[in-house]
């Protein structure tokens, strides 16, 4: 079964560091990973995508996802975090076979001076 | 500008009414969901639809029912057989190529609250 686990439902930074928001996935077939991201009474936002090819993705925002099959992981980073980037992620999988997201159940991010 | 819109944002409902989410997209999507999004537990997906006429249920479809009988459109109705359908609603749409879907666009959601 197609599975999601982000570790750390809360994380906290301050502002300049690094941010590294995890996420590990179950699949028996090559997946199509995703990071969005979900501000306060809003709907997510596609940060990256990783589907085929170079493994690093760049996105939005400054963020960047590398994945790693061997470690069966698609952590999410960015070098110097910003007040801004205060939210809520949630990474998600779309396996082949299956035509719906699987998400896990969110990292929440704050952000400090 | 293309976008997929949900109505109404807020939404206050009596136990035992039935309600109706509105979702549209303009985005020409082949595929469409509903997701609900309760503190702590991520998405969790209600129902979806493929195409026009057709539509598959989610993890949690119970007490929910929905339709697509258009490309643009897929409504979700909350009835009085669910228990706890106070919650923040999404709903999202994605392109297919080949046998895949793409990345889903969501709308800004609705939240139901029953009173």
């Amino acid at each position: 079964a197609q599975s999601v686990t982000q570790l750390g439902s809360h994380v906290s930074v301050s502002e300049g560091a690094l941010v590294l928001l995890r996420c590990n996935y179950s699949s028996s077939v090559p997946p199509y990973l995703f990071w969005y991201v979900q501000y306060p009474n809003q709907g997510l936002q596609l940060l990256l995508k990783y589907t085929t090819g170079a493994t690093l993705v760049k996105g939005i925002n400054g963020f960047e996802a590398e994945f790693k099959k061997s470690e069966t992981s698609f952590h999410l980073t960015k070098p110097s975090a910003h007040m801004s980037d205060a939210a809520e992620y949630f990474c998600a999988l779309l396996s082949g076979g299956y035509n719906k997201l699987i998400f896990g159940a969110g990292t929440r991010l704050a952000v400090h001076p | 500008d293309g976008g997929i819109t949900q109505s109404p944002k807020y939404l206050f409902r009596k136990e035992g009414q039935n309600v109706t989410l509105s979702c549209e997209q303009n985005l020409n999507h082949d595929a469409m969901y509903w997701y609900r999004q309760d503190p702590g537990q991520g998405l969790r997906l209600i129902y979806y639809s493929q195409i026009v006429n057709d539509f598959q249920k989610g993890d949690i479809a119970e007490g929910y029912s929905v339709s697509r009988e258009k490309k643009e459109s897929f409504p979700l109705t909350v009835t009085s057989a669910q228990k706890n359908p106070t919650a923040f609603y999404l709903c999202a749409s994605s392109k297919l190529q080949g046998l895949m879907n793409t990345e889903a666009f969501f709308g800004q959601g609705t939240r139901l609250t029953v009173v």
